[in-house]
């Protein structure tokens, strides 16, 4: 049972813009960890999206955006492709817990 | 940097198995590593860390079952798991931490290795 929540799955039209949410409490985001995300294309390992709440590692896409506030925090993908169609975690530190905690994960559908 | 898993397979409930990250590209010594599996169908759940210092520690579903090591002779970075059910099936990944700063807490997961199955069937 994680203790970040992300809705099961979300859509949109090639060209738009998506969000996902990554809800936590006071042990985890809210107590000021840095937040991660991960794209998980099918099949596949989990790759670096973004780290540190707001920044993209080299080779990641403008496209896709981070932020944090208070104890949440979002990814945005803009100009939807086909190929962002994947899998996609958040990821902290939770002091309750002790531990690395993930995100319940979203699938994201291009239609 | 690369990250090979093996050692992943069949094993009954109560079995015993020993997974290895093989690190090409940096010295397990000077780095931080984890362990993430998931279950079939299911999300990304930490397993078990070995920081550079070291020191270990692992979720409350492993431990005292699992245990993390390293070996710097042959740069590879281990997960020795007894007492296994059911649960335990998963795709297991290694993946070495990075940071910014000193806080271990801050740390993300890049890169990761392609996993390996572990199936405990009865």
């Amino acid at each position: 049972q994680s203790v970040l929540t992300q809705a099961p799955s979300v859509s949109g039209a090639p060209g738009l813009r998506v969000t996902i949410a990554c809800t936590g409490s006071g042990s985890n985001i809210g107590a000021g960890f840095d937040v991660h995300w991960y794209q998980q294309l099918p099949r596949t390992a989990p790759k670096l999206l973004i780290y540190g709440n707001n920044k993209r590692p080299s080779g990641v896409s403008a496209r896709f955006s981070g932020s944090k506030s208070g104890t949440s925090a979002s990814l945005a993908i803009t100009g939807l492709q086909a190929e962002d169609e994947a899998a996609y975690y958040c990821q902290s530190y939770d002091t309750s817990l002790g531990g690395y905690v993930f995100g319940t994960g979203t699938e994201v559908t291009v239609l | 940097v690369q990250l090979v898993e093996s050692g992943g397979g069949l094993i009954h409930p109560g079995g015993s198995l020993r997974l290895s990250c093989s690190v090409a590209g940096l010295s397990v010594r000077g780095n931080s590593f984890s362990w993430v599996r998931q279950a079939p169908g299911q999300g990304l759940e930490w397993v078990s860390v070995i920081y550079t210092a070291g020191s270990t520690d692992s979720a409350d579903s492993v431990k005292g079952r699992f245990t993390i090591s390293r070996d710097t002779s042959e740069n590879t970075v281990s997960l020795q798991m007894n007492t296994l059910t059911p649960e335990d099936t998963a795709v297991y990944y290694c993946a070495r931490h990075s940071a910014n700063g000193p806080s271990q807490r801050l740390n993300w997961f890049d890169p990761w290795g392609q996993g390996t199955l572990v199936t405990v069937f009865s």
